[in-house]
């Protein structure tokens, strides 16, 4: 069975500061990574996701994330953080054949202007 | 293009009623995901469906809980009778299925049983 682990439940930061949010996964095999994030009362958005090839993925609002092999991880990073990234962020990961995404706890980000 | 609907948005009802949530797909999707979310327990898959047929009702929490899909531009969540612990938000997803196909949600549906 595949795991996604969040270590971080709540994260404060200033506006500028950078950000990193940890993600780690347990699965053997082929993965598919994927990071979501929930603004208040909003539904889930796709933020970036990693299938194959390079292992730096971009995504949307200035997000990036690293999948590293060896540590079964898949941080989010975020150069210089905005009062607007303020959500909950979710990683996920597909190991199976099929498209079931399991989710990690999530981890709540305030930015304090 | 239209993303995956869900109705109603909110729904307040009494405890012991019966509660049908609604959610049409994507189309071209025929993955569905039904997830509940609350305070507590985070983000939970109920049950998926492929090609209409349910795969995976492992997370569906007890018997007053079910779920139908008729067709690939419908399914619907029920609950009855309906339990205060039943309050959350409810979240329909789909995607095309495919492994390495991203998941798009709905605006979910808050429910509170009172």
């Amino acid at each position: 069975a595949q795991s996604v682990s969040q270590h971080n439940h709540h994260v404060i930061l200033s506006e500028a500061a950078s950000l990193e949010l940890g993600c780690n996964y347990s699965y053997g095999g082929t993965v598919n990574l994927f990071w979501y994030v929930q603004y208040p009362g909003q539904h889930l958005q796709l933020l970036l996701k990693y299938f194959s090839g390079d292992p730096l993925v971009k995504g949307i609002k200035g997000f990036e994330a690293e999948f590293i092999k060896s540590k079964f991880s898949f941080n989010l990073r975020k150069p210089s953080v905005q009062w607007s990234d303020t959500a909950e962020y979710f990683c996920a990961v597909n190991g199976n054949a099929g498209n079931m995404l399991t989710f990690g706890g999530g981890t709540r980000l305030m930015v304090k202007p | 293009d239209a993303g995956v609907i869900q109705s109603p948005r909110h729904e307040v009802t009494e405890m012991g009623q019966e509660v049908t949530l609604r959610c049409k797909p994507i189309s071209g999707h025929n993955s569905l995901f039904w997830y509940r979310q609350t305070m507590m327990r985070g983000l939970e898959l109920l049950i998926y469906f492929n090609n209409n047929v349910p795969i995976d009702d492992s997370g569906m929490p007890e018997d007053r809980f079910s779920a139908k899909m008729p067709n690939a531009s419908f399914s619907t969540l029920k609950i009855q009778p309906s339990e205060p612990r039943d309050s959350a938000v409810y979240f329909c997803a789909s995607s095309r299925a495919s492994s390495n196909q991203p998941q798009h949600f709905g605006d979910g549906t808050r429910l509170s049983i009172l």
